[in-house]
């Protein structure tokens, strides 16, 4: 079964960029890689997607190298309003099932 | 665009007791997913409908679960008999027909459930 990996934790100061790591191993040949941050007492909401190579849009950029086995996800600029868990999300290769990251939990400082 | 809807926002229950849990999901979205979240760990994958069809029903932890959405429209979660360990954050997120499993979800705010 496909397993996703994510630190626990980590902190950052308003302004830097932040750079989040998931690894995914048997991750499903042809289904997306998604991020979805999460404040407390909301549903998650979807940051960013991507399939190979490099996505961006206005908020993040997504970085995955070409064997898929992992997944970077950038946030330029920080904020305090970052502070939140970010989950990475696959689809697993061997089952079809959705396998979440148990949560990157980023607390940004003034 | 009216988001995911999930009702109600918090219930408090006995165990034994049956609970229904609600999710309307964005109008037009074909897919709909139901997970749970017990304190403390990951998010679990529950179940996913293609319309009104089960595609995936593999995460329902037993047979005290049971899911249903009439009509390809809204989902219902029935809990019954409710245990002590099915406390948890019920979330339900819904997405266009894409390419995987993992393709943009959106998501409720989450059903609250607390057995006692």
């Amino acid at each position: 079964l496909a397993k996703t990996t994510q630190p626990i934790s980590m902190d950052s100061y308003e302004g830097q960029e932040v750079n989040i790591t998931c690894s995914h191993n048997n991750i499903a040949t042809n289904d997306y890689i998604t991020w979805y941050q999460q404040f407390p007492s909301q549903g998650p909401r979807f940051i960013i997607q991507g399939y190979k190579t490099k996505v961006t849009n206005e908020v993040a950029s997504l970085f995955i190298p070409a064997d898929r086995k992992s997944s970077t996800l950038s946030l330029p600029r920080v904020s305090l309003s970052d502070t939140a868990v970010y989950y990475c999300l696959v689809g697993d290769k061997s089952n079809y099932q959705l396998i979440w990251g148990a949560g990157t939990k980023l607390i940004i400082k003034p | 665009e009216a988001g995911v809807t999930q009702f109600p926002s918090h219930s408090v229950i006995e165990k034994g007791q049956t609970v229904t849990l609600r999710c309307d999901p964005i109008s037009g979205h074909d897919n709909l997913y139901w997970y749970r979240r017990v304190m403390g760990k990951e998010i679990k994958f529950l179940l996913h409908f293609v319309k009104e069809s089960k595609q995936d029903e593999s995460g329902m932890p037993n047979n005290r679960f049971l899911a249903e959405r009439t009509g390809g429209t809204y989902s219902t979660l029935k809990v019954q008999p409710a245990e002590l360990e099915d406390s948890g954050v019920y979330f339900c997120a819904s997405s266009q027909h894409g390419e995987g499993l993992a393709y943009e979800q959106y998501f409720g705010p989450g059903t609250r459930l607390t057995v006692t």
